[in-house]
């Protein structure tokens, strides 16, 4: 099984400042199959980034994903704030297709 | 745009059996995709069940052991999932989520919290 581990557990900033979220894989996962989540309380997830750069339909710019081999990074250039949310990782090599253990943006 | 629905009792017994559906509307699950199944107990992470192909092929988490079926009806447009000798530990919110060609779930349901207790 690949382990997904997500660093920081929780990021404070403030509006405006650039969030880098990072997620390192157990061993070495293709690029194509690693994507990004965003949470809200309540909420399901939403996709955000997919093949590690991809953004989805509908999401911001300020949004980026980066990486290979076993690190990857999600970028937030400028935080707005709908942005405070908890962030996870997820690979999709093989089976199971496991989730990092998320990273809390919260308001500095 | 599609849209997925989870259903179910909300509220099983220890070590009863735990059945969900998810309708899928605004698209068909025969369609090239997965299917899939996660779970988020309160408060924390969410965990990866598993995932049906509408050929019935499916994958599932093996942390679950064997307790796991998923199903798929094609006539009906859903898919199903069951998990046996259920205990607290399987208290949760449970999403069913369509699986885009890279492996990101793209289309999510709104969730179901199915919690176990007697």
């Amino acid at each position: 099984e690949i382990v997904l581990t997500q660093s920081p557990g929780t990021l404070s900033l403030s509006p405006g400042e650039r969030a880098t979220l990072s997620c390192r894989a157990s061993q070495s996962i293709s690029s194509r199959y690693l994507a990004w989540y965003q949470q809200k309380p309540g909420q399901a997830p939403r996709l955000l980034i997919y093949g590690s750069s991809s953004r989805a339909t509908g999401i911001p710019d300020r949004f980026s994903g980066s990486g290979s081999g076993t690190d990857f990074t999600l970028t937030i250039s400028r935080l707005e704030p709908e942005d405070f949310a908890v962030y996870y990782c997820q690979h999709y090599v093989s089976s199971p297709a496991t989730f990092g253990q998320g990273t809390k943006v919260e308001i500095k | 745009q599609v849209q997925l629905q989870e259903s179910g009792p909300g509220l099983v017994k220890p070590s009863g059996t735990l059945s969900l559906t998810c309708a899928v509307s605004g698209g068909s699950i025969s369609s090239s995709n997965w299917w899939s199944w996660v779970r988020q107990p309160p408060g924390k992470g969410l965990e990866w069940i598993g995932e049906i192909y509408h050929s019935g092929s499916t994958n599932h988490n093996p942390s679950l052991k064997s307790r796991v079926t998923i199903s798929a009806d094609k006539s009906r447009n859903q898919f199903s999932l069951k998990l046996t000798s259920v205990t607290a530990a399987d208290t949760a919110v449970y999403y069913c989520a369509r699986v885009n060609d890279y492996g990101g779930n793209d289309y999510w349901g709104q969730g179901t919290l199915v919690t176990v207790s007697s």
